[in-house]
């Protein structure tokens, strides 16, 4: 089961802030954001592997929530050129490998 | 090199042809992975390779064969394949767990039109 995001998508001007949310009904072992361009590779923005970690860099940081398995990502003073889909993930661990499975994803649009 | 490199970007194949994708890195990542991505979802995990051994499978069907010959390289080989296959194929590396924990490095991927 994916983990769910929300809002599904947002337009913010250029300056704007903003927050993805991402949930999950199952145990958040370590979540992952990526951010796609359409039609370009999704690109590693960041991880965040205990509960209560935060981290950032930039204008773009985020939180992780274990006990309530969410984590949110924060767009601060938005660029146009942080338009795009963003993803979180969680990536557990099986045996030698590990499975990430994407959230259902929030499409952003920056506009002037 | 902090890359990983997708062939080809595009490729049409007919639903009797057989065809390859090819992924290639040398970030000295020991997992690698197939994705694959409908327009306005996300990615979904097909296979994952690790120590160049097939690690997991989710249950794809048997038109799709990877093979990862050696630490650098993972190949999606396509046969007899729908229409319903058409999609982007993206490929993945990273470090394997316990090691720094890193994110994973995507490819461009391979735009799929299966006709």
């Amino acid at each position: 089961q994916q983990p769910v995001q929300s809002p599904q998508a947002v337009i913010l001007r250029e300056g704007e802030d903003a927050v993805i949310n991402c949930s999950s009904s199952k145990a958040l072992y370590s979540v992952h954001w990526y951010r796609q361009k359409h039609g370009e590779a999704p690109v590693f923005l960041m991880i965040l592997l205990k509960g209560g970690e935060q981290k950032g860099h930039d204008k773009i940081s985020a939180s992780f929530n274990e006990k309530k398995q969410q984590s949110s990502l924060y767009l601060t003073a938005s660029q146009l050129s942080y338009s795009g889909t963003y993803f979180c993930g969680t990536a557990i661990p099986t045996g030698t490998a590990s499975k990430l499975t994407f959230g259902t994803g929030t499409r952003l649009q920056v506009t002037l | 090199d902090t890359e990983v490199t997708q062939t080809p970007k595009h490729l049409v194949m007919g639903m009797t042809n057989k065809k390859s994708l090819k992924c290639e890195q040398h970030m000295g990542h020991r997992a690698m992975y197939w994705y694959k991505q409908k327009a306005k979802k996300p990615p979904e995990l097909m296979f994952v390779y690790s120590y160049e051994k097939l690690s997991i499978n989710e249950s794809v069907p048997s038109r799709f064969s990877p093979e990862c010959p050696n630490s650098s390289l993972l190949n999606l080989h396509l046969h007899a394949l729908q229409p319903e296959d058409s999609a982007l194929y993206l490929c993945a590396s990273s470090h394997l767990p316990g090691r720094d924990p890193i994110g994973y490095t995507f490819g461009s991927g391979t735009r799929l039109t299966v006709v």
